[in-house]
Parts: structure tokens; C-alpha cells; sequence
């Protein structure tokens, strides 16, 4: 069926470290991909997007990458707060507007 | 802009019971509404596509019977668990497309707790 993966369920990294979150997709349809952030309680927060015919997009402190080829997304976060302590969702889009989200990764910043 | 909120944030019902959530877009018109389901320390599973003015499309494995929606305007989807049973405990939430920038905005989510 139609997944998106993550097979590192927590990542703990440093204050000030760049961390690093992982995600396959299934679909080499999808055209969309977006990662969440979603802290304890609350709603997915969006934080970057990417589409299918780009491969690289920066935002303030992130970068998300994507490789067709092998059907990977990648979040790069740059000097790691405590604060970006959360939950990670990578999501494709399939169809119209439908997202099918990944397992999440678990962020731990320490001080 | 582009903020979605949801009503209540928890809940907690009976074993039988009903319970109606609504998921409001305030600040634009939201074509399309989308319900999920996240159980703790998952991820959210996509319940069901809401269009105002029209049925909504249920996802594989989602009784359309026992989760009833409806989206009576353009800014206000209703999600009703009927005869709820604490399999049914779960994180609901819901986004909205219409508004600017990226497509989906996510409402804060109700957590439903069934005794």
C-alpha cells in the first residue's frame, strides 16, 4: 500500500548540533512533500515544502532535500534549539491534496 | 492568517454516547477539509476528505457510519463519533485548504478520551 517511512523513531542531538531527519516515500507519483513539526498535545506545524521538480529548498535554519531517485526526503536542521524539540512528520502528496504521512521522528535536544 | 482552530480540544464521553467535534477555518474559506486520527505515538492516519456542499470520501477501513461529517459551509467541518467505545479514544485533527501560502493547515487537534 501507499507509506512513507522512518525507521529512526528518536534522534538526540546537542544544543547547537545540526541534526539531521530521514524519510523514504513510496510514491514516484507524488509531487508535493512537506515536513511537520508536532509538539506533545498539538497540530502538525508546517515548516518547509518541497516539489517534485526541485531537489534542494532552504528556510530560516532548515533545508529539506530530495532525491527521486532513491525516494528520500531529508530535514536538515542548523544549530538545534531546545525549543525545536518535537515530533517530525514527513508527508507526501497523492492525488488531489491528500497527504499520506510518515511514522515521525522523535527530535531530543539537550542543553 | 490561515488558522484553523478545533472545538473542544478534549473531550471525555461515555461508552455509547456521541460526540461532536467542529473544525473551524477563521480566517479563510476552506474548499476542503480533512479529518485524521493520531493514536498515541503514531502517525496521523487520514480518516476522511471533506468538500462543503458534498459527502465526504472515507478512507479505506473508516465506517462512514459510525464517523459522520459534515461540512455544512466554507469554513466549518463537523466530525460526529457515534455510539463511541474506548477503542475509539483517540488525537482528531483536522486541516483545512484554502488558505495562502503552502496547502494544508492544521487545526491544534481534539483529544477524545472514551470511558
Amino acid at each position: 500500500g501507499e507509506s512513507v517511512g522512518l525507521h529512526l523513531p528518536t534522534l538526540s542531538v546537542q544544543e547547537g548540533d545540526n541534526s539531521i531527519i530521514n524519510c523514504a516515500y513510496s510514491n514516484s507519483a507524488s509531487d508535493y512533500f512537506i515536513w511537520y513539526k508536532q509538539e506533545s498535545g498539538k497540530g502538525p506545524q508546517f515548516i518547509i515544502d518541497i516539489r517534485s521538480n526541485m531537489d534542494k529548498r532552504q528556510g530560516q535554519r532548515v533545508t529539506v532535500l530530495l532525491n527521486k531517485t532513491v525516494k528520500h526526503l531529508s530535514l536538515q536542521i542548523a544549530a538545534t534549539q531546545p525549543g525545536d524539540s518535537a515530533v517530525y512528520f514527513c508527508a507526501e502528496r497523492l492525488g488531489f491534496q491528500k497527504l499520506v504521512f510518515g511514522t515521525g521522528t522523535r527530535l531530543l535536544v539537550s542543553p | 492568517g490561515a488558522v484553523v482552530s478545533q472545538h473542544p480540544s478534549w473531550v471525555i464521553c461515555k461508552s455509547g454516547t456521541s460526540v461532536k467535534i467542529e473544525c473551524r477555518s477563521l480566517d479563510f474559506q476552506a474548499t476542503t477539509m480533512f479529518w485524521y486520527r493520531q493514536f498515541p505515538k503514531q502517525s496521523l492516519m487520514l480518516m476522511a476528505t471533506s468538500n462543503e456542499g458534498s459527502k465526504a470520501t472515507y478512507e479505506q477501513g473508516v465506517e462512514k457510519d459510525k464517523f459522520l461529517i459534515n461540512h455544512a459551509s466554507l469554513t466549518l467541518s463537523t466530525l460526529t463519533v457515534t455510539s463511541a467505545h474506548p477503542e475509539d479514544s483517540s488525537f482528531y485533527i483536522c486541516s483545512a485548504n484554502g488558505g495562502p501560502g503552502h496547502e494544508q493547515y492544521f487545526g491544534p487537534g481534539t483529544r477524545l478520551t472514551v470511558t
